[in-house]
């Protein structure tokens, strides 16, 4: 059972860039959610998505965007990389409302 | 809105000894759910104790369990026993029944335990 798996674990960009982080989870979790961990700042929610084709915004919503076409895969999608979003993200997903969030092992994001 | 305040930013204690970590949070609901997660170096999180507004009962999960004082809201976390492989980030976090998707995460305390 492979959980929330998040791809790529490490990436550098450049300012400008665009790019997609993924996240999957095999367990038919109907909850996903993407958060941004900083120094000093704990985890920060940044979208999330209570079923396939729903989605709402978190705390720190801005320079970035999510879609979730399927219960299984919620992207999260930078359109333009700017250096403030240099950060370890991670996806979670929950099987229902109220229930313990499953993290993936996080992705260290750069941007030049 | 709903806060989070860990006013710990690291402590310390010998193996075997006991070690109490601190949680405050900042809420109008009256049901909600409260969270330890540890974050070992390996950067996983963990969940490591649930605690649910509406149970008395401090939850226990083998040496770490929780003082819940719903009236003063505060959620400390007592890890007995301490062992080497308890030595992490750990985040207190809140859920609040009406917004049951959203996860508020203090700003964690970074535990090392000494042998």
């Amino acid at each position: 059972n492979a959980g929330v798996t998040q791809t790529p674990k490490f990436q550098v960009l450049k300012t400008g860039q665009s790019m997609t982080l993924q996240c999957a989870q095999d367990m038919n979790h109907e909850y996903m959610s993407w958060y941004r961990q900083d120094p000093g700042m704990g985890l920060r929610l940044i979208h999330y998505s209570v079923g396939a084709g729903i989605t709402d915004q978190g705390e720190v919503p801005n320079g970035y965007n999510v879609s979730r076409s399927t219960t299984e895969d919620f992207p999260l999608r930078l359109l333009s990389a700017a250096p403030s979003q240099t950060s370890v993200y991670f996806c979670a997903s929950s099987p229902g409302s109220s229930q313990p969030q499953h993290f993936g092992d996080g992705t260290r994001l750069s941007i030049l | 809105a709903q806060t989070v305040t860990q006013s710990q930013p690291e402590m310390s204690v010998q193996e075997a000894e006991t070690v109490t970590l601190s949680c405050t949070y900042d809420t109008s609901e009256n049901n909600y759910y409260l969270f330890w997660y540890k974050q070992p170096p390996s950067r996983q999180m963990i969940l490591v104790i649930r605690q649910e507004a509406y149970k008395q009962q401090n939850a226990t999960e083998n040496r770490f369990s929780v003082n819940f004082q719903k009236a003063a809201k505060s959620f400390s976390l007592k890890i007995s026993d301490s062992q080497l492989g308890d030595t992490a980030m750990y985040f207190c976090a809140f859920m609040g029944l009406e917004n049951t998707d959203k996860l508020i995460f203090g700003t964690g305390t970074r535990l090392q335990v000494f042998p």
